[in-house]
């Protein structure tokens, strides 16, 4: 167990739905991350946040948003979406912005967009 | 541009056969960290090791060793006499240093499946 929490963990949803995930980091990491897992793009790293701020952006979606709350959880929001986002979508934590350790990931959430 | 490429998609070896994963990696910082991860068919991602650019002993940690070579920007991992339960996939990734961010870029996995 890696002290991430992500939820929920299986989501089927429509074409041009919203949905949202959320993640609650380690106890006491500032920063959370999040990444998208698909069949032919890998491990994509998507935005990270720390203690409330954005720190870095990768390859998001501007239909993408998220967002990092004073008590440091963090929520993913996928918006007017479509097949090709289905994915697993990772959130890990980190104790530090810049942290030179090992990231702690959660179990995912397994998206399924039909 | 930091870049890491897992050039085996997928390995298929019969149980207690040795079998190595390759990891190339690509970036102009002096000072980088890479890193091994595991996913078995559940899903979670699982953190095997930690490395920085300026160890290059090589690990060994039961059945598993890593193998750090900066001549050739290579970090391999080596699974000794495989088991069933070995089979998941693999990731290679890496972290330059310094940075504002401590995000890691992953390889594209290579897939092991170790047969009974």
């Amino acid at each position: 167990d890696s002290g991430v929490t992500q939820t929920p963990k299986h989501l089927i949803t429509a074409t041009g739905q919203r949905v949202t995930l959320r993640c609650s980091p380690r106890s006491g990491d500032l920063s959370v991350y999040w990444y998208q897992q698909s069949l032919d793009q890998g491990l994509q790293f998507l935005i990270q946040y720390y203690n409330g701020e954005e720190r870095a952006k990768g390859n998001i979606l501007e239909r993408f948003s998220a967002q990092q709350f004073p008590d440091l959880h963090s929520e993913l929001n996928l918006s007017s979406l479509e097949l090709g986002d289905s994915a697993l979508y990772f959130c890990a934590s980190s104790p530090y912005s810049a942290s030179t350790g090992e990231l702690f990931f959660g179990e995912g959430s397994r998206l399924t967009v039909l | 541009a930091q870049k890491v490429t897992q050039a085996q998609t997928e390995i298929s070896v019969v149980e207690k056969e040795d079998v190595t994963l390759d990891c190339v990696y690509e970036t102009r910082d002096t000072t980088y960290y890479l890193f091994w991860y595991k996913q078995p068919p559940s899903g979670e991602l699982v953190f095997l090791i930690r490395r920085n650019s300026f160890d290059e002993q090589n690990e060994i940690s039961g059945r598993y060793s890593w193998n750090f070579q900066k001549s050739t920007s290579s970090f391999n991992f080596t699974i000794t006499a495989s088991q069933v339960v070995d089979s998941a996939v693999y990731f290679c990734a890496l972290r330059g240093f310094p940075s504002n961010t401590g995000k890691l870029i992953f390889g594209q996995g290579t897939t092991l499946q170790v047969k009974p």
